[in-house]
């Protein structure tokens, strides 16, 4: 297994300029984010899914969009990139849910991390 | 509404020594509570998590964790520190999303 693969590692972008970061997992996990890291400020969730069509809003949702059509991928899209979206991008996953005792539990399922994209805003 | 608290940006041990690195949470319900490391120019590992049960937790390359329901902390240690474990820590408390506290850089030196 791959794992959680985040393409590219490094980017440039102007300011308004468009851009989508790929993540890709190849574990059969249902749960999948998007977190950025930030100088003093940690992880930050932006998007997370459920499930394949299913998407929800983090802490700092703005300026970002997700979709989710398949299982595997969960890309993150920049539509119009600002100097404030310079960051480090994670992407991560967790296991699908497990059942104990006959009650669906995934709270826990650690996450599993991305190598990152280190993205750049000029 | 659930938050993590690590107060110490910086933490820095002699080698051989025992190491700590603080973290403190709030949440509505039951916690439950992660330690991740994160080495340079990689994502985050998972290094072990508190669901239930004892309340010491052992989790990789030596590292425990100690839960403290009445101080609501959850504070990372190692008896013995190597240089191998200088990098950053982030401890994660999950209710319904998972938040991360800013993370603590862990120095150990020589």
């Amino acid at each position: 297994n791959a794992g959680v693969t985040q393409t590219p590692k490094f980017q440039v972008l102007k300011t308004g300029q468009s851009m989508t970061l790929q993540c890709a997992q190849d574990m059969n996990h249902e749960y999948m984010s998007w977190y950025r890291q930030d100088p003093g400020m940690g992880l930050r969730l932006i998007h997370y899914s459920v499930g394949a069509g299913i998407t929800d809003q983090g802490e700092v949702p703005n300026g970002y969009n997700v979709s989710r059509s398949t299982t595997e991928d969960f890309p993150l899209r920049l539509l119009s990139a600002a100097p404030s979206q310079t960051s480090v991008y994670f992407c991560a996953s967790r296991p699908p849910a497990t059942s104990e005792h006959g009650v669906r539990v995934t709270a826990n399922s650690p996450l599993h991390f991305g190598n990152g994209t280190r993205l750049t805003v000029t | 509404a659930q938050s993590v608290a690590q107060p110490e940006d910086q933490v820095n041990v002699a080698e051989g020594n025992p190491l700590t690195v603080k973290c403190t949470y709030s949440v509505s319900g039951n916690p439950y509570l992660f330690w991740y490391v994160q080495y340079p120019n990689r994502g985050l590992q998972f290094l072990l998590k508190y669901i239930t049960g004892d309340n010491l937790v052992k989790g990789s390359y030596g590292f425990e964790a100690e839960f403290n329901k009445s101080q609501t902390s959850f504070h990372l240690k190692k008896p013995s520190a190597l240089v191998s474990d200088s990098a950053l820590y982030f401890c994660a408390v999950r209710d319904d999303k998972i938040i991360f506290g800013k993370g603590t850089r862990l120095h150990i030196l020589p």
